[in-house]
């Protein structure tokens, strides 16, 4: 089956930082999707970016269809940013997620 | 309703015990998953709905793990003889459509707050 990657597994920053979250993949998808789980467990929809650019304030991703990967651009960060971030793909027609094992980031005060 | 809302947030089971668990999607979302989320792991897949129809099944670990959708709409994911490596949070997604839909709409995946299942 497909292979999802996620790099780094951990990253710890100082407040105000910027970041680079990458999602590699191993075959053509039909649809991405970034979360953010926060520490109660909730999975926070970041982006559905299948290719392209999209921006949401300090948050922006870009998703290379053609290469396989996505990044996920974190800037200026927050302590609220903190959790665990993961990519997700869709293959096939009927919908199911494959997750990567995500990045789990900690802002520092 | 405004989200995905599952039931209970948690729960405590004895090793054999049954359980049901339960998702209320999205009010109008056609596909329903279930997915299960060990300690420091990525979710994994267990079961989709089209509708009422269980489309696929393919990732439930045991015949003890049953779930089901009656009318299209709110779904409950059951175990039974619970076992200790049953001990995982247990999302629910639901989206507008299926990636095979031909009337429109977004695949994009929305979830629950999950249940946190541990057996003792």
């Amino acid at each position: 089956g497909i292979q999802v990657e996620q790099s780094p597994p951990d990253l710890i920053l100082q407040e105000g930082a910027n970041s680079t979250l990458r999602c590699n993949f191993s075959d053509s998808v039909n649809n991405l999707q970034w979360f953010h789980q926060n520490p109660w467990g909730q999975l926070i929809n970041l982006f559905y970016i299948p290719s392209g650019t999209k921006q949401n304030g300090r948050l922006s991703a870009t998703t290379v269809a053609t290469e396989r990967y996505s990044l996920l651009y974190i800037s200026s960060s927050q302590t609220t940013d903190s959790g665990v971030y993961f990519c997700a793909v869709m293959r096939g027609s009927q919908g199911n997620l494959i997750f990567g094992k995500g990045t789990k980031l900690s802002v520092k005060p | 309703g405004a989200g995905v809302s599952q039931s209970p947030r948690y729960k405590v089971a004895k090793r054999g015990q049954d359980v049901a668990l339960r998702c209320d999607p999205i009010s109008g979302h056609v596909s329903l998953f279930w997915y299960q989320q060990a300690l420091g792991q990525g979710p994994e897949f267990l079961t989709y709905f089209q509708n009422e129809a269980q489309l696929d099944k393919s990732g439930l670990p045991s015949d003890r793990f049953f779930a089901e959708r009656p009318e299209g709409s709110v779904s409950t994911l059951k175990i039974q003889r619970t076992q200790q490596e049953d001990s995982a949070v247990y999302l629910c997604a639901s989206s507008l459509r299926s990636g095979q839909g031909v009337d429109g709409g977004s695949t994009e995946a929305f979830f629950g707050q999950g249940t946190r299942l541990t057996v003792v």
